[in-house]
């Protein structure tokens, strides 16, 4: 069965850099959502989309923007990293019951 | 206090045996309630989920679910050494919207 993609799985950037995440949801999922996990931590929520609208908002800093397309992929772009950055980025779709994870991307920040 | 508690472990448990992982959650509006499992530098993966009080069963797993104590629950029947990861139990309010997840209980299923 299809699954959610994240592109690209890793990514190392400097401090003050741009990094710009991709997920794709599955097939026919309307809603992506973004959370962020340090070591050790629990996922943290950053924001979600449903058709293609904001709908929810975490715990993302006003460095970090999102989107979703008309293909219902998003993009999380970060702008003037930070060491704190580094973690891991999940993107999750959910059609009904229960949200699915995509298999992260691993941003390190130098 | 977190919206959504669990023990960290580790909870260790014999090959065979049944695990117990336990979660509360303060939010009495919590509508919908999830299980996850994740290994080290894994996405979190679902396992199950439950809406009304009860239990559920699918597989080797059961969730249970009582509003009134703002628990939830998932066992593991016949723990496996594959079953040693983190559980994540998440918790949310509305449907479709974002959902909180607890600090996780790691599980070590001893051969």
């Amino acid at each position: 069965a299809a699954g959610v993609i994240q592109s690209p799985r890793h990514l190392i950037k400097e401090k003050r850099e741009t990094a710009t995440l991709k997920c794709y949801p599955i097939p026919r999922h309307d809603t992506v959502y973004w959370y962020q996990q340090g070591p050790g931590q629990d996922p943290q929520f950053l924001i979600s989309f449903y058709e293609k609208m904001q709908s929810d908002k975490g715990s993302i800093p006003d460095r970090f923007s999102a989107q979703q397309f008309s293909d219902y992929h998003s993009e999380l772009n970060m702008s003037s990293l930070e060491l704190g950055d580094s973690a891991l980025y999940f993107c999750a779709s959910s059609y009904g019951p229960g949200w699915y994870f995509g298999p992260g991307t691993r941003l390190t920040v130098l | 206090q977190k919206e959504v508690e669990q023990n960290s472990g580790p909870l260790s448990v014999p090959e065979g045996a049944i695990a117990s992982l336990n979660c509360t959650y303060s939010d009495r509006g919590s509508q919908s309630f999830f299980w996850y499992r994740q290994y080290s530098g894994k996405s979190p993966e679902l396992i199950m989920f439950i809406y009304s009080n009860g239990d559920k069963e699918d597989g080797r797993f059961t969730a249970q679910l009582n509003k009134a104590s703002q628990y939830v629950s998932l066992l593991i029947r016949d723990s496996q050494p594959s079953d040693s990861a983190t559980y994540l139990c998440a918790v949310n309010q509305n449907y479709g919207q974002n959902f909180v997840f607890g600090p996780g209980t790691r599980l070590s299923v001893l051969p």
